[in-house]
């Protein structure tokens, strides 16, 4: 069974930093591509970021013009880890942080909450 | 970027009845390989989403045969055959075939 779990999530002041974690299990993490979607409260969903899989040079990565040049995804296979590192966090940036699996999106986790706020 | 515009925003449906709604695109997804890339996915209260429909009309794993996806082009359709109360929740449309990936906005189905 495919699962992705988030971490990381919390209350952060504007300007501050937070990394978001997504462990992945039921399938081989390092083949697939992953992404990041967010959702802000009772709103609608953002894709975010994604990194392509595979085992051939360099991840391909891509970014939201919202949040380019301020977040950065990576990832670790040995660990079947997904990360987001968050800088410069503004009150816009506050949703729930999902994990996603491939560039069609076809399997989520259940998201962390990040709140930025002073 | 391109542009979904779903419709309606919000349908209040009958249980047992039929349900649709509209997906458009501001350009044309079909990719390189031939392949158009428009999802659904359904978000019930207070959960993750979930992906219904891949490629235009393809039905994931465990998803009822009441939901089925058409399409082409710039216009795309989910419909439910018959709405079951579980159906409650947003539906939203996706394309995977430009960057940056967008999303419709979402149409909120709710049993009348």
């Amino acid at each position: 069974e495919v699962q992705l779990v988030e971490s990381g999530g919390g209350l952060v002041q504007p300007g501050g930093s937070l990394r978001l974690s997504c462990t992945a299990s039921g399938f081989t993490f390092s083949t697939y591509n992953m992404n990041w979607v967010r959702q802000a409260p009772g709103k609608g969903l953002e894709w975010v970021s994604y990194i392509s899989g595979g085992s051939s040079g360099s991840p391909i990565i891509y970014y939201a013009d919202s949040v380019k040049g301020r977040f950065t995804i990576s990832r670790d296979n040995a660990k079947n880890s997904l990360f987001l590192q968050m800088n410069s966090l503004r009150a816009e940036d506050t949703a729930v942080y999902y994990c996603a699996r491939d560039r069609q999106l076809s399997y989520w986790g259940q998201g962390t909450l990040v709140t930025v706020s002073s | 970027d391109v542009v979904m515009t779903q419709s309606p925003l919000s349908l209040p449906v009958t249980l047992g009845q039929p349900a649709s709604f509209s997906c458009r695109s501001s350009q044309g997804l079909v990719y390189s390989d031939g392949i158009t890339y428009l999802n659904w996915f359904q978000q019930r209260p207070g959960q993750s989403p979930r992906r219904l429909i891949y490629k235009v009309s393809n039905r994931d794993s465990g998803v009822p045969d009441r939901f089925s996806g058409s399409g082409s082009g710039t216009n795309f359709t989910l419909k439910i055959s018959r709405v079951e109360a579980e159906d409650v929740g947003f539906y939203y449309c996706m394309q995977g075939t430009h960057w940056p990936l967008t999303f419709g906005g979402g149409t909120k189905v709710e049993i009348k």
